[in-house]
């Protein structure tokens, strides 16, 4: 079974860092290319960030370059968002999730981790 | 930016209705629109990709069509399950985007 687990979530202070994980299991992870999501509290979707398959490519959305970094561990299956010089308008839940089709759209979607920007 | 103008932002139907709900691009995407179904306070599900193409385990009440700058989904007759909020995702162009939503609610 596909699963997808972000852990790192929390309370931040505004100029804070925070890294976020993401646990894969259940298929072959270094053959899928990944993104994380987020969610502010009652509103849409907004796309973060992606990674290739090997890492070397990676692509930010224009709200969060410059302060938030995507890598990934192979070896260790695990998907990563580093984020720093945190905003309020950074609070969110982060969800990370699979490009299953290898086209950009996204077919198995962790639950999510919280994170709150606040003094 | 390519952005997503989802239409109408509420739709208030009964079970076993059908559901049109409508996703207008800014430029041309080609067919390049994915469709998801968000429940409250879970994770979003992939219906529907490349416009038309039912994704794995997904009922055939669901469909989706066009091409170019507008894209639909249908709902053929709506399930007690199927009362959710969904979106419509581009990858034609970076950055990725969403629109911003639609909610089916029950009448």
């Amino acid at each position: 079974e596909v699963q997808l687990l972000e852990s790192g979530g929390g309370l931040v202070q505004p100029g804070g860092s925070l890294r976020l994980s993401c646990a894969a299991s259940g298929f072959t992870f270094d053959t899928y290319a990944l993104i994380w999501v987020r969610q502010a509290p009652g509103k849409g979707l907004e796309w973060v960030s992606a990674i290739s398959v090997s890492g070397v490519s990676t692509n930010y959305a224009d709200s969060v370059k410059g302060r938030f970094t995507i890598f990934r561990d192979n070896s260790k299956n695990t998907l990563y968002l580093q984020m720093n010089s945190l905003r309020a308008e950074d609070t969110a839940i982060y969800y990370c999730a699979r490009d299953g089709y290898h086209i950009w759209s996204f077919d198995y979607w962790g639950q999510g981790t919280l994170v709150t920007v606040s003094s | 930016e390519i952005v997503l103008t989802q239409s109408p932002a509420t739709l208030s139907l009964s079970p076993g209705e059908r559901a049109t709900l409508s996703c207008r691009a800014s430029q041309r995407v080609v067919n390049y629109i994915a469709w998801y179904q968000q429940k409250a306070g879970q994770a979003p599900r992939l219906l529907i990709y490349d416009s038309s193409n039912r994704a794995t385990g997904i009922p055939a009440r669901f469909s989706g069509s066009g091409f170019g700058t507008d894209f639909t989904l249908t709902i053929s007759s709506l399930e007690p399950e199927d009362f959710a909020v969904y979106y419509c995702q581009q990858r034609s162009n970076w950055p990725l985007t969403f629109g911003g939503g639609t909610k089916v609610e029950i009448k």
